[in-house]
């Protein structure tokens, strides 16, 4: 089973409009963190917001915001007023629990978002 | 203060041969890990290490992968011989683990882009 699925390849916004990119999570481990990195066309990795699945308020980080619903193991990236610079790929990740001393996050496959004029 | 450091950034090189990436950590982090980024299988984590220590390489695809890590500074991911299936982009990141205040948050170097022909 997936352990993070993003079911939407591909999203169009249109300028200053806010967007909701999808990620659903599988864990049995009671402690986890959730994460949204960006990749933009020129490939860098870049964190955005961090969820901790003990957190009781939603993450937020300028224009991103994390709408973490625990009990639907969702953790949806919201980009309010979308900028044309916002066009990139989107990927949600997941560390569980403290296993060996490590901490690896498990990508999905990413969202493709398109800001248009 | 300096980002993880991989090099080269580009590599193009023929069947057989062998292919060298490097990468140096954010000083003062103590997790490393290796992605690999294809179109077909997204990002797959190949190899991490905590305190210099290999922790998990059940991602390394076979034998002819191998990571080290001599020190806290410096690590290698070795590819020999190489075949057209390995081109990818090879990510290097790095992090501080989740003790004290540190979310985990993986701080990924530009990538190596590697392409066997």
């Amino acid at each position: 089973a997936q352990k993070i699925t993003q079911t939407q390849p591909g999203m169009f916004v249109q300028e200053k409009e806010a967007v909701t990119l999808d990620c659903t999570y599988d864990t049995s481990d009671p402690s986890y963190g959730l994460f949204w990195y960006k990749q933009p066309s020129s490939g860098e990795m870049i964190f955005l917001i961090y969820q901790g699945s003990y957190d009781q308020q939603n993450a937020t980080e300028g224009r991103y915001s994390l709408n973490f619903q625990k009990a639907r193991k969702s953790a949806n990236l919201v980009i309010s007023a979308s900028q044309l610079g916002d066009s990139a790929m989107y990927f949600c990740a997941m560390r569980e629990g403290w296993k060996g001393g490590g901490n690896k996050l498990t990508f999905g496959t990413g969202t493709q978002l398109k800001v248009e004029l | 203060d300096a980002g993880v450091i991989q090099s080269p950034r580009h590599e193009v090189t023929e069947m057989g041969q062998e292919v060298t990436l490097r990468c140096k950590p954010i000083s003062g982090h103590n997790s490393l890990f290796w992605y690999r980024q294809t179109m077909m299988r997204g990002l797959e984590l190949l190899i991490y290490f905590n305190n210099n220590v290999p922790i998990d390489d059940s991602g390394m695809p076979e034998d002819r992968f191998s990571a080290k890590m001599p020190n806290a500074s410096f690590s290698t991911l070795k590819i020999q011989p190489s075949e057209p299936r390995d081109s990818a982009v090879y990510f290097c990141a790095s992090s501080l683990g989740t003790s004290g205040l540190s979310t985990g948050e993986l701080f990924f170097g530009e990538g190596s882009r590697l392409t066997v022909l």
